[in-house]
């Protein structure tokens, strides 16, 4: 069974810039969640994509988005990158709501110059 | 403001010993408790869920739940070398909302 795929591995941004990553869940999940991981804030909540609609959404300001689509794969968008944005951003992957686990892509690098 | 506590690290542990992790959460309507080991420059993979109250034992790795007490711990039995890694507990709350919560995680080093 293929895991939850995350594209792509890396990539370095400028400032100002925008970025799309793209997650693909296990087949059969419809929950995908977004996070960003960084040093010194550790694993935060971005939002959560259940069936196209977006259920949850953390506290994040507006340049971030994403979109879920009818095969559940997602997709988040940053604009106007900042330097705080560098971060490894994970998407996780599960059937549905409570006592079902989470599954973690390989996550995206990103670095903004 | 829903907060998950991980005892802070970094912990030492000889090899064969054995390595105690715990966590504490605020939000009493969480429902599913999940640990994941995290390698240096790698995602997190799952190790072990729980549910509810008491022990849950997957070869090495025994999870301990108490909801009453709000604590939800992880030992590893006869540590290896391979265990070094960090070690994040995550907390789903309730709701029909799939949103994790994750302490900042305890380095643990397994010492040969």
């Amino acid at each position: 069974k293929a895991g939850v795929t995350q594209t792509p591995r890396y990539l370095i941004k400028t400032r100002g810039q925008q970025v799309t990553l793209s997650c693909s869940p296990i087949s059969g999940h419809r929950s995908v969640s977004w996070y960003q991981q960084t040093p010194g804030q550790g694993l935060q909540f971005l939002f959560e994509y259940f069936s196209e609609t977006q259920r949850n959404k953390g506290n994040f300001p507006g340049r971030f988005s994403g979109r879920q689509f009818s095969n559940s794969r997602s997709e988040m968008n940053v604009s106007t990158l900042e330097l705080g944005d560098s971060a490894l951003y994970l998407c996780a992957s599960s059937t549905s709501t409570g006592y079902t686990e989470a599954f973690f892509g390989q996550g995206t690098r990103l670095t903004v110059v | 403001q829903k907060e998950v506590e991980q005892n802070s690290g970094p912990l030492s542990v000889p090899e064969g010993a054995i390595a105690s992790l715990n966590c504490t959460y605020s939000d009493r309507g969480s429902q599913s408790f999940f640990w994941y080991r995290q390698y240096s420059g790698k995602s997190p993979e799952l190790i072990m869920s729980i549910y509810s109250n008491g022990d849950k034992e997957d070869g090495r790795f025994t999870a301990q739940l108490n909801k009453a007490s709000q604590y939800v711990s992880l030992l590893i039995r006869d540590s290896q070398p391979s265990d070094s890694a960090t070690y994040l507990c995550a907390v789903l709350g309730g709701g029909s909302n799939y949103k994790l919560t994750f302490g900042k995680g305890t380095l643990l080093t397994v010492n040969p």
